[in-house]
């Protein structure tokens, strides 16, 4: 079946730092790909999204490229801030319109000034 | 943009008391939505898929006379936690996705999450 696996935390880093975190996948056909951010007490919000391969999701700063021959989809920000601490799940649908999401166990992020 | 509305937000309730959260997709419609459950500190745990119209499908595990779920129409869908325990304590989280959303089109696959529901079963 279709999983997703992502870097475990929590990940600490001080402001303007680079972020990456990992996240892979395991999927039949073509999935579409994903990257939710839960702020706290909040619900989830979608941060960026690709639907195809070599597809880059892009918004907030934060990037993440769509890569098959590698089954990943890594997060990156070039400088984080402070309001980006958060979890951010990694997650994944199957194609079809009734196809719920498959998530990752989700990495929290903690930005100190 | 596409908005879910989940309500209540947060409820307290005494063991053995029944409680329903409501979804409510507020600008399109949705055949089907997503009853998620997460526990602290982890992932989202896919609980049932919400059709209108017809029973929900629930997932390995979840007991479905405790979850009852109702899709009265496009726009709304309905947990209720029957007989509620202090376990049942979590955080409950809808999703829906818009009816007709075809590949290419911006909404295509992208499912909108609800604020989610904090239930504390004393």
């Amino acid at each position: 079946g279709n999983s997703v696996t992502q870097m475990e935390g929590p990940v600490t880093l001080s402001e303007e730092a680079f972020l990456t975190i990992n996240c892979t996948y395991t999927a039949t056909g073509y999935p579409s790909l994903f990257w939710y951010v839960q702020y706290p007490g909040e619900g989830l919000q979608l941060l960026l999204k690709a639907t195809k391969a070599d597809d880059k999701g892009s918004n907030k700063g934060f990037e993440a490229t769509y890569r098959k021959e590698t089954t990943s989809f890594h997060l990156e920000k070039g400088s984080v801030q402070v309001s980006d601490s958060a979890v951010y799940f990694c997650a994944l649908s199957g194609g079809s319109g009734n196809t719920p999401l498959v998530f990752g166990k989700g990495t929290r992020l903690s930005v100190i000034a | 943009g596409a908005v879910v509305s989940q309500h209540p937000s947060w409820v307290i309730c005494k063991s053995g008391t029944s409680v329903k959260i409501e979804c409510r997709s507020l600008d399109f419609q949705a055949t089907t939505m997503f009853w998620y459950r997460q526990f602290p500190k982890q992932s989202l745990m896919l609980m049932a898929t919400s059709n209108e119209g017809s029973k929900a499908t629930y997932e390995q595990g979840v007991e479905k006379d405790k979850f009852l779920i109702n899709h009265a129409s496009l726009t709304l869908s309905t947990l209720t936690v029957t007989s509620a325990h202090p376990e049942d304590s979590s955080f409950y989280i809808c999703s829906a996705r818009e009816d007709g959303a075809r590949q290419g089109f911006p909404g295509a696959n992208v499912l909108t999450f609800g604020a989610g529901s904090r239930l504390t079963v004393l």
